[in-house]
């Protein structure tokens, strides 16, 4: 009974190539993210994206994008991928009442290893 | 802008010691909250704690105690008798309404290394 998950887990791919990582919650949570690790441990939000509103990080490439069928699936997809982009991937995900609700934490999937060869 | 400095990159002790973690964060709400998470070598991060602006009453969960002081913005995470499973990448965050993000920022990291 995952509450958030992330496919794949490792991604390898060559310079140039597009990718997706797709993100599934169950939690029926209202808003989703994506956070991008780099190899220095540093999280850093790329989206945030609910029914009403996509909020971009202005420093993400415009190669990132987030796509979104339902409420509980946020997939990115990247285009052109360059060496830079090697990373880990973080999906996460906050009910309608988050920060405020006491019980309500971020929830975060168990990251997708991308590298860029 | 909100910014959370974790000014420890790394943290080595031996097992039994206690250590303390420290999170200094900057914000012009008056409402936000604040974040512990841990993110073991397996790699998934790990949701430890909440605490509100308004709440300044410490916290203690077991071997672990945060010590939130607005005064000096300031939520440090201290544990006690340290043990090899404590060893782990801990992360502050900071996220602010209704003015601000409720996005939350992330500090850099301690690491934390524990040796038996």
């Amino acid at each position: 009974d995952t509450a958030v998950s992330q496919t794949p887990k490792y991604l390898v791919t060559q310079m140039g190539n597009d990718k997706s990582i797709k993100c599934e919650q169950n939690l029926g949570h209202d808003t989703m993210y994506w956070y991008k690790q780099d190899s220095k441990k540093f999280l850093k939000i790329m989206f945030s994206y609910n029914n009403k509103e996509l909020i971009i990080n202005e420093t993400v490439p415009n190669r990132f994008s987030p796509k979104s069928p339902d409420k509980a699936h946020l997939n990115l997809h990247i285009n052109s991928l360059e060496l830079g982009d090697s990373a880990v991937y973080f999906c996460a995900s906050s009910p309608r009442d988050f920060p405020s609700s006491y019980n309500s934490p971020l929830h975060f999937g168990n990251g997708t290893r991308l590298t860029v060869t | 802008a909100q910014k959370v400095t974790q000014a420890q990159t790394e943290i080595s002790v031996v097992e039994k010691e206690d250590v303390t973690l420290d999170c200094v964060y900057e914000t012009r709400d008056t409402t936000y909250y604040l974040f512990w998470y841990k993110q073991p070598p397996s790699g998934e991060l790990v949701f430890l704690i909440r605490r509100n602006s308004f709440d300044e009453q410490n916290e203690i969960s077991g071997r672990y105690s945060w010590n939130f002081q607005k005064s000096t913005s300031s939520f440090n995470f201290t544990i006690t008798a340290s043990q090899v499973v404590d060893s782990a990448v801990y992360f502050c965050a900071l996220s602010e309404e209704p003015g601000g993000s409720y996005i939350p920022t992330f500090g850099r990291g301690t690491s934390l290394i524990v040796h038996p």
